[in-house]
């Protein structure tokens, strides 16, 4: 079945280092993804959209420079953190639209992300 | 503008007791899908169900029911006799007018044995 998958599921780092995440849909093709960003005890919020073969959607108040979105094919998506500090420490979710306007959506299994 | 609510930040029943979770919904939209989702310590959001705005209809899954209503925009999620492995987040969410997934502040369930 549809499944979206995430790499890796945990990482450390030191304050400074950039930190990609992976976001993969498997067997299925995924024009579309989004990212999440949940600090602990809150809610996902909104990151960005990314689009295939085009520029990232972020939302108000992300850092575009920041949080660099890639997608470079209909499969992959990739966030990378870039100059992670301890304060990007979250756990970071994606997530794919399985058909169009079915509401029909897979979430990775997330990345927890520790900047030390 | 969309928007969930879930006034209810912490619930603590103890085993087999009932527990309802709330879910209030803002959308201008005519056609929207409203979800909940289970995410254990581990993370991973576990998928409950998915409802569609023209499919008013409760339902009944094991000891899991949801009531849509849409005159009051709500989407109630109740847990029949619970157990201590219901213990967990629940987000309520919903996507309208494209496909990003808003979601609720969360429900934290703690069901003591």
């Amino acid at each position: 079945g549809a499944v979206v998958s995430q790499h890796p599921s945990w990482v450390i780092c030191k304050s400074g280092t950039s930190v990609k995440i992976e976001c993969r849909s498997l067997d299925f093709q995924a024009t579309t993804m989004f990212w999440y960003r949940q600090f602990p005890k809150q809610s996902l919020m909104l990151m960005a959209t990314s689009n295939e073969g085009s520029k990232a959607t972020y939302e108000q108040g992300v850092e575009k420079d920041k949080f660099l979105i890639n997608h470079a094919s209909l499969t992959l998506s990739t966030l990378t953190v870039t100059s992670a500090h301890p304060e990007d420490s979250s756990f970071y979710i994606c997530s794919a639209p399985f058909l169009l306007n079915t509401g029909e959506l897979f979430f990775g299994e997330g990345s927890r992300l520790t900047v030390l | 503008a969309q928007k969930v609510t879930q006034a209810q930040t912490e619930i603590s029943v103890v085993e087999k007791e009932d527990v309802t979770l709330d879910c209030v919904y803002e959308t201008r939209d005519t056609t929207y899908y409203l979800f909940w989702y289970k995410q254990p310590p581990s993370g991973e959001l576990v998928f409950l169900i998915r409802r569609n705005s023209f499919d008013e209809q409760n339902e009944i899954s094991g000891r899991y029911s949801w009531n849509f209503q849409k005159s009051t925009s709500s989407f109630n999620f109740t847990i029949t006799a619970s157990q201590v492995v219901d213990s967990a987040v629940y987000f309520c969410a919903l996507i309208a007018g494209g496909f990003k997934t808003i979601f609720g502040a969360g429900t934290r369930l703690f069901v003591k044995a």
